[in-house]
């Protein structure tokens, strides 16, 4: 089993949809929580932390349930530049803080 | 603009070349790694210092040597690869629990 499990895409949605992702890591352990984004031959970049309380930000919510293991995230009325790969990245201490990251999702939004 | 910078931006090397890659942040961070990408991928984790010390090596062949010089720099040297090692080379640095990204070092091996 991979550590951390993303949907598979690709996801093709109209502009202003609601999208949702899910991720599970295996990991009891795991400590910190993020998404990441990555637009094609580029860096990722966080898009945002995950709690146990959920956080919103603006279009963007994110949800923790360590109980399942499970981590989402929900975008809003799609924007044309939403399009790229979503990570969802999960970080623990094995001997060492080691940052794992999920296969990603890909988000294509049309117009 | 990434506050990791990372060198070269792309290199072309045959399977008898020596060459390194390098990378730097000035955030303060204690903490740097070596990710590696292929097309369509996400980043494997490679190589974790912390404080300066190799704390994670997930079982990367020894045809790729990190080194740590001081906090703010972070190499991979590269010697005898393959063709498979062809990839996007990442080094990202992190403070308390974001990592911060370098543009990436696209490596080609001949």
């Amino acid at each position: 089993r991979k550590e951390v499990e993303q949907d598979p895409g690709p996801f093709n949605v109209p502009e202003g949809a609601t999208v949702a992702f899910n991720c599970t890591y295996s990991n009891s352990a795991s400590q910190s929580f993020f998404w990441y984004r990555q637009d094609c031959r580029k860096e990722p970049k966080l898009l945002m932390s995950v709690y146990s309380s959920g956080n919103e930000d603006g279009r963007f919510t994110a949800q923790l349930n360590r109980a399942s293991q499970y981590i989402s995230l929900l975008i809003r009325d799609s924007k044309l530049s939403d399009s790229a790969t979503y990570l969802c990245v999960v970080e623990g201490y094995t001997g060492g803080f080691k940052t794992i990251f999920g296969a990603g999702t890909r988000l294509f939004v049309k117009a | 603009d990434t506050e990791v910078t990372q060198t070269p931006k792309h290199l072309v090397m045959g399977m008898t070349n020596k060459k390194s890659l390098k990378c730097e942040q000035h955030m303060g961070h204690r903490a740097m790694y070596w990710y590696k990408q292929k097309a369509k991928k996400p980043p494997e984790l490679m190589f974790v210092y912390s404080y300066e010390k190799l704390s994670i090596n997930e079982s990367v062949p020894s045809r790729f040597s990190p080194e740590c010089p001081n906090s703010s720099l972070l190499n991979l040297h590269l010697h005898a690869l393959q063709p498979e090692d062809s990839a996007l080379y990442l080094c990202a640095s992190s403070g308390a629990g974001e990592l911060f990204f370098g543009e990436g070092s696209r490596l080609t091996v001949l």
